[in-house]
């Protein structure tokens, strides 16, 4: 079975400056996807940044970038020069790769608040 | 290009009763995933459908039932309505059947439901 855990439920951090969200994980697969999903108060949940598991290059996205260790389950986000919008809930989630299994799994969220 | 729709927006049911609710896909996609969001909580996966059948389920009681239409919209259906049941419904689409494609699942803005 496929389990996320999220051990921040909040983070704070000044504008401009960078936070770091963590994430592990935990599946029996070798061949999965991780996500970082945002979701502001106005409830949609929009995509963050993906990684491919096969892929040991960490993934970016403009500010966002994550730190994917395999080997430890563990899968942070950081956010670099951090802005006011960035204030949201933050939920990471695992889906498997194998076809007709795109069932996403979510961990319970940090809520990160940006302070002018 | 349309993303996601969900309705109705919010919803308030008394406990036993049955409620409807549903979902459009983004442009393209064929294949819908239910979730549902407690207070506080990551999102649960309730059940996909795909070319009109019923995928894969979560741990979710019968009670709990959908529906996906041909051209692709689907509804989900509770039946006897629990205070447990109050929630966000999500609805996401994909591209279905290509579970190394990447294609993240998108979300739509869900349907807060209240039951009292």
């Amino acid at each position: 079975a496929q389990t996320v855990t999220q051990s921040q439920p909040e983070m704070s951090v000044q504008e401009a400056e960078t936070v770091t969200l963590s994430c592990t994980y935990d599946t029996s697969e070798s061949d999965y996807y991780l996500f970082w999903y945002k979701q502001p108060p106005s409830r949609q949940m929009i995509l963050v940044i993906r990684q491919e598991a096969y892929k040991q290059q960490n993934a970016t996205e403009n500010r966002f970038s994550v730190n994917f260790q395999k080997a430890a389950k563990s899968f942070s986000l950081k956010i670099s020069d951090s802005q006011l919008g960035d204030a949201a809930m933050y939920f990471c989630a695992s889906r498997l790769t194998q076809g007709g299994s795109e069932k996403l799994v979510f961990g319970k969220g940090t809520k990160l608040t940006v302070n002018p | 290009d349309a993303g996601v729709t969900q309705s109705p927006t919010h919803l308030i049911k008394t406990r036993g009763q049955q409620v409807t609710l549903r979902c459009s896909p983004k442009s393209g996609h064929d294949t819908v995933s239910w979730y549902q969001q407690a207070l506080g909580q990551g999102p649960q996966f309730i059940f996909q459908y795909y070319e009109e059948e019923e995928r894969q389920r979560g741990n979710f009681p019968d009670r709990f039932s959908g529906h996906q239409f041909p051209n692709y919209s689907s509804e989900l259906n509770v039946n006897a309505l629990l205070l447990g049941d109050s929630a966000l419904y999500l609805c996401a689409s994909s591209l279905g059947g290509c579970g190394r494609c990447g294609d993240e699942q998108y979300f739509g803005p869900g349907t807060r439901l209240t039951v009292t």
